[in-house]
Formats: structure tokens, sequence, C-alpha cells
């Protein structure tokens, strides 16, 4: 079984900048998270989908972070413009349930902001 | 505000050796606890979890310890081994409802 595919591995960018990560959950799997992992803390969910409606984006800075899952399956998540403080590690993941339970997660996107 | 608390950043034990990883909790509703293990460059990984209904779920070499009244649960690994060596966070969820995880823990076994 093919397991949560993200692009890109590393992503280096210049304040102000935009950036945009794509993720492929696992087949099947209805809900789809973003997860950011800042160095030193664990991974916060800054949005989570069921299917390609929106349940829980209450922890997304909507003025500069948007996210979309189209056709229920793919996903992409984009920062316009980046700030310093955006530079984490992202993670998406996927679950086959609608939440609060194992989930399966991609090897994530290092995104480093100068 | 973090709900869920692993206040040891690293531990260190010796192959063969007990490793115990501790995390604590301040929201009573969380109802579902999960340990995830993660190496370098990996995604988290799923290791073990308990619902608040058991106080203790055992799979092989690993063991999840659940204490309600102290809103604390441990992470039994026996005997570690040198594969071992990675980051594992602790994971609680309330009513099916989003995961909040733990800073983490980098657990080192040394051969």
């Amino acid at each position: 079984e093919a397991g949560v595919a993200q692009s890109p591995r590393y992503k280096i960018i210049e304040k102000r900048q935009s950036v945009a990560f794509w993720c492929n959950p696992i087949s099947g799997h209805a809900t789809l998270y973003w997860y950011q992992q800042i160095l030193g803390q664990g991974p916060k969910l800054l949005i989570q989908f069921q299917n390609n409606g929106v349940v829980d984006d209450s922890q997304l800075p909507k003025d500069r972070f948007s996210a979309e899952r189209l056709k229920g399956v793919d996903s992409t998540l984009k920062i316009q413009p980046a700030k310093l403080e955006d530079s984490a590690v992202y993670l998406c993941a996927s679950s086959f349930g609608p939440g609060g339970e194992k989930l399966f997660f991609g090897s994530g996107t290092q995104l480093s902001v100068l | 505000d973090q709900q869920v608390k692993q206040n040891s950043p690293s531990l260190s034990v010796q192959e063969g050796r007990i490793s115990i990883l501790n995390c604590d909790y301040t929201n009573s509703m969380f109802d579902y606890f999960l340990w995830y293990k993660k190496y370098p460059a990996e995604g988290p990984t799923f290791l073990i979890s308990i619902s608040s209904i058991k106080d203790k779920n055992e799979d092989g070499r690993f063991t999840v310890f659940l204490n309600k009244s102290a809103k604390h649960l441990s992470l039994h690994i026996v005997p570690s081994q040198p594969g071992d060596s990675a980051v594992y966070f602790c994971a609680a969820s309330a009513g099916g409802n989003k995961l909040v995880f733990g800073a983490g823990t980098i657990l080192r076994v040394k051969s």
C-alpha cells in the first residue's frame, strides 16, 4: 500500500515570497490533515479536510495560509507571503475515519524562510 | 496552552534495559491517546494507542499505561534496542476531534 506522498521535500525561499506544498493521501482515506512542526515542538494542526470540506481550520493563519482539497483527494497548502517564523516542517497526514485516531503521515516538506 | 506535555526533552538508555517515556495532559475530556515515533527526515509513524476505558495496552515490546486520575501516561519499551532511537511524540484527542501533540522526547539507546 502506497503511503502519503508529499512534495517537495525541501524548499528555501526568501521572506515575502510565496510557496506551495502538495499532498496525495493514502487511497480511500477520507480525512486529510496539514500539520506544522516547528523545531523543538510537536506537530500543530493547521487544517483538516473531510473529503473536500473543511472540518477544522481554527489554527490556520488565514491572512497568509490557504489550502484546498479539490475532488476530495490531493491537497495543496500555500503560504503567501511567507514570514521568517513560517520556517518549519509541513506534514500532511490522512486517516480512513473522521479524525482523532491513528493518522498516517507523509515525510514532510522542510521549509526554510530566509 | 500546552494541553499535552512531555517534560523530558531527551532520554538515554542502555541497550537491553527499559525505556520509560512520560506524558502529562491537562484536558480531562481527552479519551484517546497515542504514541508516535519519528526518525530524522521521516514523518511520524503510529506506535501504540490506548482508550480512556483501559489503563494498559501492550504490543510486543511496547506497553502504554494510562493513569486518568493523575492525567498521566507512559510508554515502556522492554528491552530497548538501538533501532528504537528516535523522537517519541505523545498525542491525545477528545471525542474524535483533532489530535494534540506533545513536544516530543528524543530517545537514544546506546549499544
